[in-house]
This record gives C-alpha cells, sequence and structure tokens, in this order.
C-alpha cells in the first residue's frame, strides 16, 4: 500500500508570492491534517479535513487555507509568502472514524520562501 | 488548553544503554498520549500511544511508555540502545478534537 504521497519535495519562493501544496493520503484514508514544522516554533497543527469538510483549524493566519477533493487528495495554500513561512509542511492521513487513531506522516513539502 | 513539555531538547546515550525521554501533559480531559520519531528527512512515525485501559504500553522497536496521570508523564523508554535509534522524538496530546498538540522535541544522539 502506498503511504502518505507530497508533492513537490521542495519549493523555493519569494516574499509576496503564493503557493500550493499537495498532499495524497493513503488510500482509504479520510482525514488529512497538514502540521508546520520549524526550528523555532517545532510542530504546529494548520488544520483537518475530513470527506471534504474542514473540522479543526489551527492558530495561523488567513493567508493559510487548504481544502479536501471528493478522492481525499488535499492541498493547502499560502497566500502573500512571508520569510517566516519557511518551513517543513506535513502532511498525514487516517482513517479518523476515533481521534485518537494514528496519523500516518508524508516525508513533507521543504519550503523556502527568500 | 493542552500543552505538552518535553525536558531535554538532546540526549546522548552510550550504545546498550537504557534510553529515557522525558514528557509531561497538561491536560483538562482525559488525554490521549502518543510518541511519534522522526528520522533525517522523513515524516513522523507512530512508536506508541495511549488511549485506555493498560498505563504500560509497548510499542515497535522495543520502545514503551507508561502513563503516570498522578505525574501527568507519558516518559519514553527502551532498555538497550542502538545506534539506528538516533532521530528525533515527539511526545503529542490529543482530545476530541482530531488535533495534536506536539513537545518540542528530543533529539537522541547514541554514543559507539
Amino acid at each position: 500500500k502506498a503511504g502518505v504521497t507530497q508533492t513537490p519535495r521542495y519549493l523555493i519562493k519569494t516574499r509576496g508570492q503564493q503557493v500550493t501544496l499537495s498532499c495524497s493520503p493513503i488510500s482509504g484514508h479520510r482525514s488529512v491534517s497538514w502540521y508546520q514544522q520549524t526550528p523555532g516554533q517545532g510542530l504546529q497543527f494548520l488544520f483537518e479535513y475530513f470527506s471534504e469538510t474542514q473540522r479543526n483549524k489551527g492558530n495561523f493566519p488567513g493567508r493559510f487555507s487548504g481544502r479536501q477533493f471528493s478522492n481525499s487528495r488535499s492541498e493547502m495554500n499560502v497566500s502573500t509568502l512571508e520569510l517566516g513561512d519557511s518551513a517543513l509542511y506535513l502532511c498525514a492521513s487516517s482513517l479518523a472514524k476515533r481521534v485518537e487513531e494514528k496519523l500516518f506522516f508524508g516525508s513533507g513539502t521543504q519550503l523556502s520562501v527568500l | 488548553a493542552q500543552s505538552v513539555t518535553q525536558l531535554g531538547s538532546h540526549v546522548s546515550v552510550s550504545e546498550g544503554a537504557l534510553v529515557l525521554l522525558r514528557c509531561n501533559y497538561s491536560s483538562s480531559v482525559p488525554p490521549y498520549l502518543f510518541w511519534y520519531v522522526q528520522y533525517p528527512n522523513q515524516g513522523l512515525q507512530l512508536l506508541l500511544k495511549y488511549t485506555t485501559g493498560a498505563t504500560l504500553v509497548k510499542g515497535i522497536n522495543g520502545f514503551e511508555a507508561e502513563f503516570k496521570k498522578s505525574e501527568t508523564s507519558f516518559h519514553l523508554t527502551k532498555p538497550s540502545a542502538h545506534m539506528s535509534d538516533a532521530a528525533e522524538y515527539f511526545c503529542a496530546v490529543s482530545d476530541s478534537s482530531y488535533k495534536l498538540i506536539f513537545g518540542s522535541g528530543t533529539r537522541l544522539l547514541v554514543r559507539p
């Protein structure tokens, strides 16, 4: 069974630009979560989608948005990029029938904002 | 609000020695607790989790953790460290909101 796939693996953007990151969950998984990982702030929850509905959102500005498609694939978008948005963005999927279920993480997209 | 504190950003042990990584949590409701491991240039992988029931939880690769409600702790241990255990370890807590709150991580170094 294929794991969680995130594309692209690396991304370089400049301030003010917009970026879209993609995540394909494990087949059959209906929940997709996004996390931002930085050396200074660690791992922070962005949002979680289940069956195309956002169930929870972290404490990030409105420049960060996401969506989930009917095939469970998800995208997150960051508009008007700032230097501080440089981070590893991790996507995780699960069956999410119960809140304590295991998350399966992808290898992440490393975003650098210049 | 929930929070997780991991004592020690770096822990160094000799190969074959006991591994002890500390985690304390704060939660207003009975928590679900997790330990994840991250190897270089990879995502996170679940080592073990506590939901309900037995407070001593066994995970993969010989790791285990004990939930102690009175101490609000969930420390991770392994009797004998291997070189392959070198990685970063994250403790996390969840309630009913489908999100994980992670600690700041502990980097485990294993000396030959």
